[in-house]
């Protein structure tokens, strides 16, 4: 089956410590992003990646890192989690850039105390 | 940056009626996309339209494609409780360095959120 799978889907954690978030595509996919979710501002992308080893920013990648090794796997690193970055977090994959319609996992509902 | 701006914010109806949401911009698209999401899940694609003009259906759900390319419309006919989540509207505006070619990333509206009574 076609999808996006991202892990885990709950994480509480403490401010500073470190984290992971997993996402991994079946679908040969050259596009993922990370979206964060937040009430009353909708999706908000954080960081793109076109394809193996081509990242870049989105609107609001401050406190966030990525890392595409592999055309599969997009994880999102957060190196030093604030209580700001609570939030509800997606990953989609594309075949392609812009025109193509995303795929999204099933989120990462995050909490940092 | 580039804002979709997406009306109504929330809607509540009974069981079996109509409903109308649409979304806006002040830059040109070229492709419409309207994503649903449920409640604990992520957004699923409901309807994608790629012609000024088009208008396409899925079910009970029909969407538009502005003429101006600056618009585009979503109609659910005779709702019922599963219809329930937050629709959303999205494209990737055509940037001025390329105006007939690449596009950017997609951005997304704000979300209309439904809620169905039934």
């Amino acid at each position: 089956e076609a999808q996006v799978t991202q892990n885990p889907r709950y994480l509480i954690t403490v401010t500073g410590k470190k984290l992971t978030v997993t996402c991994s595509q079946n679908m040969n996919h050259e596009y993922m992003s990370w979206y964060r979710q937040d009430p009353g501002l909708g999706l908000r992308q954080i960081y793109y990646s076109m394809n193996v080893e081509v990242t870049d920013k989105g609107d609001v990648p401050e406190g966030y890192k990525v890392s595409r090794k592999e055309k599969r796997n997009f994880p999102l690193i957060l190196e030093s989690p604030s209580p700001n970055q609570t939030s509800l977090y997606f990953c989609a994959s594309s075949f392609n850039r812009g025109n193509s319609p995303l795929h999204f996992g099933n989120g990462t509902r995050l909490t940092v105390t | 940056g580039q804002q979709l701006n997406q009306s109504p914010q929330s809607m509540f109806i009974q069981e079996g009626e109509d409903v109308s949401m649409n979304c806006t911009s002040s830059s040109i698209f070229n492709t419409w996309l309207w994503y649903k999401q449920e409640p604990g899940e992520g957004p699923v694609l409901l309807i994608a339209l790629y012609k000024a003009g088009e208008l396409t259906s899925n079910g009970r759900l029909t969407a538009q494609f502005g003429i101006t390319r600056k618009d585009s419309f979503l109609n659910i006919s005779a709702s019922i409780p599963s219809d329930v989540g937050i629709y959303f509207c999205a494209g990737p505006p055509l940037t001025p360095v390329n105006y007939g070619g690449s596009q950017g990333n997609l951005i997304f509206g704000k979300g209309t959120k439904l809620s169905v009574k039934p």
